[in-house]
């Protein structure tokens, strides 16, 4: 069954400091693997998406990821925090539940930023 | 329109209450979601409903009852909820591509909750 395992619940880093959060999924297949930030009390926004192609993936507001299969890893990466950078980031694969798709979420990191 | 509206944005509910939750999206997707997120954990998957018909439920206890009326709407009704009930639930669409993985999805900003 496919899943994504996010290390480390909570990650403090000072502004202008590299933000790295880590993501390892669990798939059979090649996965379809995302990356949503959640600012408090809202919605999910879609930071950026790895489906098939390039393994750098770049996102919205200065993030990217890389998508490694010999490592079953997809972390997510700001080379410089921002104030506004501070919110909740989960990383979620995509799979097909018989009928349509529909995505399974890690548990979620909450990103400081400290000035 | 890249958006997703829900309404109401906060509801207060008794435990013998009915009550609606409405969700609207206009980007043409077919397939819509009803998520349940509590404080510090991740979206939790209720509902999806593909080209206007349910074809997913986990196991949501039949207090709540999701209507799709047309491919742009959704609804969720609440009757008899308990206070363990009170969440964020979000709604979200994407676009369905058959037999694929690609699903991206966009949220809505998501109705707050609280069972009294």
């Amino acid at each position: 069954a496919q899943s994504v395992t996010q290390l480390g619940s909570h990650v403090s880093v000072s502004e202008g400091a590299l933000v790295l959060l880590r993501c390892n999924y669990s798939s059979s297949v090649p996965p379809y693997l995302f990356w949503y930030v959640q600012y408090p009390n809202q919605g999910l926004q879609l930071l950026l998406k790895y489906t098939t192609g390039a393994t750098l993936v770049k996102g919205i507001n200065g993030f990217e990821a890389e998508f490694k299969k010999s490592e079953t890893s997809f972390h997510l990466t700001k080379p410089s925090a921002h104030m506004s950078d501070a919110a909740e980031y989960f990383c979620a694969v995509s799979v097909y539940g018989g009928a349509t798709n529909k995505l399974i979420f890690g548990t979620g990191t909450l990103l400081a930023v400290q000035p | 329109d890249t958006e997703v509206t829900q309404t109401p944005k906060h509801l207060v509910m008794g435990m013998t209450n009915k009550k609606s939750l409405k969700c609207e999206q206009h980007m043409g997707h077919r397939a819509m979601y009803w998520y349940k997120q509590k404080a510090k954990k991740p979206p939790e998957l209720m509902f999806v409903y593909s080209y206007e018909k349910l074809s997913i439920n986990e196991s949501v206890p039949s207090r709540f009852s999701p209507e799709c009326p047309n491919s742009s709407l959704l609804n969720l009704h609440l009757h008899a909820l308990q206070p363990e009930d009170s969440a964020l639930y979000l709604c979200a669409s994407s676009q369905e591509l058959a037999g694929g993985q690609y699903n991206e999805q966009f949220f809505g900003p998501g109705t707050r909750l609280t069972v009294l």
